[in-house]
Formats: structure tokens, sequence, C-alpha cells
């Protein structure tokens, strides 16, 4: 079994500033990560994910988040936000074993960049 | 463009009417899934295909009826819907070995 927690519902923020989405997970087995972003009337896009490795990973527009194994999180952040950030961000957990269970989605955060 | 296409994008149906939606992947994938996302609520997985076999369904009500006739379609068959039904419904796919899912741009359906 496992879940995932956002942890702000909704995160207000002036462009230029920077910005922190949280995520906390649990799950009784190994998982990958992602952080997936969803634009007004679209479907989800996937923005970066966590499979090994390093555990800091970066998208090409800025974004970065950080697996932290101990603490069982794995933070979005931009050190400089941009109106067209504005979006809702869901994180996600799927088992490495795909037979292993489905992804799991938080409720999502609702990132709002205001001039 | 992420290579998953749903139709229509937008739907507006009385409850005793009978609709499809459908998804198309073109990115080879071998599982497929439809989800529902409603105003203020999370994410909610309906169905699972695998391979074209049924692998997961989340007590979903029987006024949806999925279909899968090959790993690049899958359909969702509506009739008798409830105006608690109007939302967005979301396509999927991925492949098994792989992590990501690609999300379609979904149908927005609403049901009066």
């Amino acid at each position: 079994a496992q879940s995932v927690t956002q942890l702000d519902s909704q995160v207000p923020v002036f462009e230029e500033a920077p910005v922190e989405l949280r995520c906390n997970y649990s799950s009784s087995v190994s998982v990958y990560l992602f952080w997936y972003v969803q634009y007004p009337n679209q479907g989800l896009q996937l923005l970066l994910k966590y499979l090994s490795g390093s555990t800091l990973v970066e998208s090409i527009n800025g974004f970065e988040a950080e697996f932290n194994k101990s603490q069982t999180s794995f933070h979005l952040r931009k050190p400089s936000v941009h109106i067209s950030d504005t979006a809702e961000y869901f994180c996600a957990v799927r088992p490495r074993r795909f037979n292993a269970g489905k992804s799991t989605f938080g409720d999502g955060t609702t990132l709002t960049v205001k001039p | 463009e992420t290579g998953v296409t749903q139709t229509p994008r937008h739907l507006v149906m009385g409850m005793t009417n009978k609709k499809s939606l459908k998804c198309e992947q073109h990115l080879g994938h071998n599982a497929m899934y439809w989800y529902k996302q409603s105003a203020k609520k999370p994410l909610e997985l309906m169905f699972v295909y695998s391979l074209e076999e049924r692998v997961e369904n989340n007590s979903v009500p029987s006024r949806f009826s999925p279909e899968c006739p090959n790993s690049s379609h899958l359909f969702l068959h509506l009739h008798t819907l409830q105006p608690e039904d109007s939302a967005l419904y979301l396509c999927a796919s991925s492949q098994e070995d792989t992590s990501e899912a690609f999300f379609g741009q979904g149908t927005r359906l609403t049901v009066v």
C-alpha cells in the first residue's frame, strides 16, 4: 500500500520569487517518484522523475526535486517562478515492479504566480 | 502533443444518453488507463488494461464500461449517467517495464 501527501493545496507567490511545493509519501515497496504539471483544460504532463542514482533531478524549465529517503519526501523547487508556471502540480509514486500496484497521486497543489 | 489522443474534448450528454469516449496512443505502450478528475477531488483511477486485459477495476459503477480492442485503443462507454459523473476523464498509457504515464488532454464531460 502507498500514499502521497501534498502538504499545501494552494501556493500563491509573486513572479521571480522562489517556490517549494512539498510532497511526502509512504510505501511498503520500493517506488519511482514523479511530479506532473497540469495546465487549465489539459491533461497531466510529466515534469520530472526520480528512478535511481542522483537524488536531485531537474526539468528543462528550471524546476528541480530532491528525493530524501530518510524523510520520504520529494519536494519540488524553483528558484525564480514565471507567470507561465501557474498550474496544478501533482506528486505521484509508482511501485518499481509494475504488477506490484498502481500509481498513486497526491491531491495536487495549485501554484498561482502573481505579477 | 504527448502521443495520447482523446476524443471528443468536450461532451454534454443527458442522463438517458449513451456515448463513448475514445483514446488512442501512438507510443507503442502496452498498458492503458482511465482516470476521473473531479473538481476539488483527488485523481481517481478507474480502470487499468495491461496487454489488452483488464487488470484493475476500482469499484467503478456499471454505467461506465471500458473496452480495449487492441493495445493502441481504449474506449469508455457511458450510459444512464448521473450529474455527479460530470468531470474531466483522462486517458493515459505506459510501458509496463518503464516508469511514467503519458496522459491525453482529457474529455470534459457534462451530464445534464
